[in-house]
């Protein structure tokens, strides 16, 4: 079975702060992790992966997150935080097999950027 | 750039009415997907489709629910008698082209049902 926990349903930070968005996994396969991101009244938008290659993943917009299988963890980060990243994001676990990707997904966190 | 879309983006019906929602995956795509995000709650696992039968689903799609992909390019949920609670952003997706290269899930913006 395959979960994900996010730590903290809200983060406000200021902009131009660092963004830290925290995701632990538990799967009983070797995970492929997701982010997607949701701005209001919108999809999911895809912001990065991490399947099975290199453990740092660079995404859209500045963001990335590190595979860390030893604290079974998929953190976001994005060094300088700015008001248009404001929106839910949703860490989400799934295995790929042949193309097949349903995903698990954490319960999401809001984030906030004050002026 | 390729993109699932989904019709219609918001749609109001009444309890105990039959709902259709309809969604075009990604033309090559194998694999086709419904979730559900109740509002302020997580997105949910509802059901995966793949060569023409459904290839897992969770407890939440119980009988009132049915997919279909009636022509080469529709995928559609049903809702047979809806219910208050079924009120939710439904949002498709698709993954898996025939080589098995594509690793991840593109999903539509969503069909906002509201049951009144």
């Amino acid at each position: 079975a395959q979960s994900v926990t996010q730590l903290g349903s809200h983060v406000s930070v200021s902009e131009g702060a660092l963004v830290l968005l925290r995701c632990n996994y538990s799967s009983s396969v070797p995970p492929y992790l997701f982010w997607y991101v949701q701005y209001p009244n919108q999809g999911l938008q895809l912001l990065l992966k991490y399947t099975s290659a290199a453990t740092l993943v660079k995404g859209i917009n500045g963001f990335e997150a590190e595979f860390k299988k030893s604290e079974t963890s998929f953190h976001l980060t994005k060094p300088s935080a700015h008001m248009s990243d404001a929106a839910e994001y949703f860490c989400a676990v799934g295995g790929v097999s042949g193309g097949y990707n349903k995903l698990i997904f954490g319960a999401g966190t809001r984030l906030a950027v004050h002026p | 750039e390729p993109e699932v879309t989904q019709t219609p983006s918001h749609q109001v019906t009444q309890m105990g009415q039959e709902v259709i929602l309809r969604c075009v995956p990604i033309s090559n795509h194998l694999y086709f997907y419904w979730y559900r995000q109740i509002l302020g709650q997580k997105v949910e696992f509802l059901v995966s489709f793949y060569n023409n039968e459904i290839s897992e689903k969770s407890e939440i799609f119980d009988d009132q629910f049915s997919v279909e992909r009636p022509d080469g390019s529709n995928f559609t949920l049903k809702i047979r008698s809806t219910k208050l609670e079924d009120s939710a952003m439904y949002f498709c997706a698709s993954s898996g082209d025939s080589r098995g290269i594509n690793t991840e899930a593109f999903f539509g913006q969503g069909t906002r049902l509201t049951v009144v």
